[in-house]
């Protein structure tokens, strides 16, 4: 079975730029995670989705934004990139919602914003 | 509010010796899912043991083992035998029901390094 895939997987943006970022579950997986890591704040969860419906978010400020299709596959938007937005965005799925189930995560988009 | 600390931030093995990651999680809730993840220096996140709160027995997987002490809150990865491929970043992660919400907390990172 195919692992979860990101697309793309290196991204360079000018500050002001938008970005969507690109997320392909596990097959039969429905719930979609999306996760931002830097050096300085390490991982910090972005959002959930499941069944098309956004159902967390973490505290990141509106520019960031997130869809699910009906396929399970997910986009994240992130809108007047500011140079702090240079991270490593990593993606998860899970089969289903629930405390025991394990998160497979993606390899990961890496942006720069210059 | 839920909390993972992993109080060292880079530990040094031996090749063949077992190693201790340490982890300590704060949380109210009663139910709740504590996982290890490992990630090289390519960047993926690769899941390596999972441990249920209600889960009596600690977990292990292959090398890996989770040492559970719920009282004292704490969730210590063992690795026995290390390997040179073991040397990583390794996250402490705790899974929690907030209503609809399953987001994973993670942990600073503890950096291994395995010396051969």
């Amino acid at each position: 079975k195919a692992g979860v895939t990101q697309t793309p997987r290196y991204l360079i943006k000018t500050r002001g730029q938008q970005v969507t970022l690109s997320c392909s579950p596990i097959s039969g997986h429905r719930s979609v995670s999306w996760y931002q890591q830097t050096p300085g704040q390490g991982l910090q969860f972005l959002f959930e989705y499941f069944s098309e419906t956004q159902r967390n978010k973490g505290n990141f400020p509106g520019r960031f934004s997130g869809r699910q299709f009906s396929n399970s596959r997910s986009e994240m938007n992130v809108s007047t990139l500011e140079l702090g937005d240079s991270a490593l965005y990593l993606c998860a799925s899970s089969p289903e919602l629930g405390i025991s189930y394990e998160q497979y995560f993606g390899p990961g988009t890496r942006l720069t914003v210059t | 509010a839920q909390k993972i600390t992993q109080t060292q931030p880079g530990m040094f093995v031996q090749e063949k010796e077992a190693v201790t990651l340490d982890c300590t999680y704060d949380t109210s809730d009663q139910s709740y899912g504590l996982f290890w993840y490992k990630q090289p220096s390519s960047g993926e996140m690769i899941f390596l043991i999972y441990q249920g709160s209600y889960d009596e027995q600690n977990a292990t997987e292959g090398r890996y083992s989770l040492n559970f002490q719920k009282a004292r809150k704490s969730a210590n990865l063992v690795i026995s035998a290390s390997q040179l491929g073991d040397s990583a970043m390794y996250f402490c992660a705790m899974r929690h029901s907030g209503g609809s919400n399953y987001k994973l907390t993670f942990g600073k990172g503890t950096l291994l390094t395995v010396n051969p």
